[in-house]
């Protein structure tokens, strides 16, 4: 089982629509959570940390569900910018603390 | 503040051949990160360094590949002899400390023919 899974997409939504994408994790111990967003052909780049209860910045918003090792993210109004490939991050707890990434969820916004 | 750097940008390559990498993380970084990044896939971490020494290498395969940070700022990924399987993108991140979030360098993309 991966370590962190995601749905890949990609999800077409118009302009204007709401849209969540859902991610899992396998390790219980795990301490921090992150959403990146990655352009095409770029760097990821962090959108938002989540805790557990719950956040906002603005249209997007971060739910983390420890019991059942579940986050989050929801985006409101979503913009032609909005496209692109949602990472979800997850600091794997004692042991590895680097950060593993899920394969990401694809986003095209279309007018 | 100036970001990650990294060179160069693209790589092509035979494979056999060898290739280095180069990072130069945020000053006052303690924590860099190599992660490789397959076409239509999430980065896989490669190798953690904090400061000038390794805290995590469990996913280097390290027949083949290395890196050092030997001052604790700038560090070097090589791969000897490359495999057709590492053409990838190679990011380098950066963190204050090991709970921050990363920033990313733009990444080497390595093709290997």
């Amino acid at each position: 089982r991966k370590e962190v899974e995601q749905d890949p997409g990609p999800f077409n939504v118009p302009e204007g629509a709401t849209v969540a994408f859902n991610c899992t994790y396998s390790n219980s111990a795990s301490q921090s959570f992150f959403w990146y967003r990655q352009d095409c052909r770029k760097e990821p780049k962090l959108l938002m940390s989540v805790y557990s209860s719950g956040n906002e910045d603005g249209r997007f918003t971060a739910q983390l569900n420890r019991a059942s090792q579940y986050i989050s993210l929801l985006i409101r109004d979503s913009k032609l910018s909005d496209s692109a490939t949602y990472l979800c991050v997850v600091n794997s707890g004692t042991g590895r603390r680097a950060l593993t990434f899920g394969s990401g969820t694809r986003l095209q916004v279309q007018p | 503040e100036a970001g990650v750097a990294q060179s160069p940008r693209y790589k092509i390559i035979e494979k056999r051949q060898s290739v280095a990498f180069w990072c130069n993380p945020i000053s006052g970084h303690a924590t860099l990160y190599w992660y490789q990044q397959i076409l239509g896939q999430g980065p896989k971490l490669l190798i953690q360094f904090q400061n000038n020494g390794v805290v995590d290498d469990s996913q280097l395969p390290k027949d083949r590949f290395s890196a050092e940070r030997l001052k604790g700022v700038d560090s070097t990924l090589k791969i000897q002899p490359a495999k057709l399987e590492d053409s990838a993108v190679y990011l380098c991140a950066s963190s204050l400390g090991q709970l921050d979030g990363y920033t990313f360098g733009s990444g080497t993309r390595l093709t290997v023919v």
